[in-house]
């Protein structure tokens, strides 16, 4: 079945340390997005990436890095410099890099927790 | 700045009522609109999309929801709920021009009684 798998399902970081959240995905979309989850404040958009090789922030991206070497992959990275970096992370991807009305495609979400 | 308010936060209801969430967005320009739904344990899914046409959109499951552009609303009906109904649902919309990144709303919470 296509979709999008988002590893692992629970993660946990130390102070001072990165982490990285896999997003993969198998529907050969070409945007694919990077969204906060925190209670009451519904999703917010860390990264957006319309191409490969291509990347732009979103309300939300400081403190975060992303890359897009493969069409299929958009992996998260939380740096140090997050420093509320507990939340659910989702990630999604859609058809097509000139159309807004695509729905988008969601994974099951990463919670990060800070130990 | 484009954003999107829900105005209910938590619904709770007996099955068989009636449901109707409240969605505006905040943008001046053309506007895709959606509503997720995220049901306990699952990942978001799309209920239903307008893009063009008949304001009118009929999802899964249901659903309907009603765009009024001099209201810059979206807000979600269901004539008669089911207790698998619970869920999470988003209003979310997409600019036709510029940032093609949606901008979603708080979320509602449907807690529906049998």
């Amino acid at each position: 079945d296509g979709g999008i798998t988002q590893s692992p399902k629970y993660l946990f970081r130390k102070e001072g340390q990165n982490v990285t959240l896999s997003c993969e995905q198998n529907l050969n979309h070409d945007a694919m997005y990077w969204y906060r989850q925190d209670p009451g404040q519904g999703l917010r958009l860390i990264y957006y990436s319309q191409i490969v090789n291509d990347f732009q922030k979103g309300d939300i991206a400081e403190g975060y890095s992303v890359s897009r070497e493969k069409k299929e992959s958009f992996p998260l990275t939380v740096t140090s410099a997050q420093k509320n970096p507990t939340a659910f992370y989702l990630c999604a991807s859609s058809q097509g890099t000139g159309f807004s009305n695509q729905p988008q495609h969601f994974g099951d979400g990463t919670r990060l927790s800070i130990l | 700045a484009q954003s999107v308010s829900q105005h209910n936060h938590h619904v709770i209801l007996s099955e068989a009522a009636s449901l109707e969430l409240g969605c505006n967005y905040s943008y001046g320009g053309t506007v895709n609109l959606f509503w997720y739904v995220q049901y306990p344990g699952q990942h978001l899914q799309l209920l239903l999309k307008y893009f063009s046409g008949d304001p009118l959109v009929k999802g899964i499951k249901g659903f309907e929801a009603e765009f009024i552009k001099s209201k810059f609303s979206f807000n979600l009906r269901k004539p008669s709920v089911q207790w698998s109904d619970t869920a999470e649902y988003f209003c979310a919309f997409s600019p036709d021009t510029g940032r093609r990144a949606l901008t979603f709303g708080s979320g509602t919470r449907l807690q529906v009684q049998p």
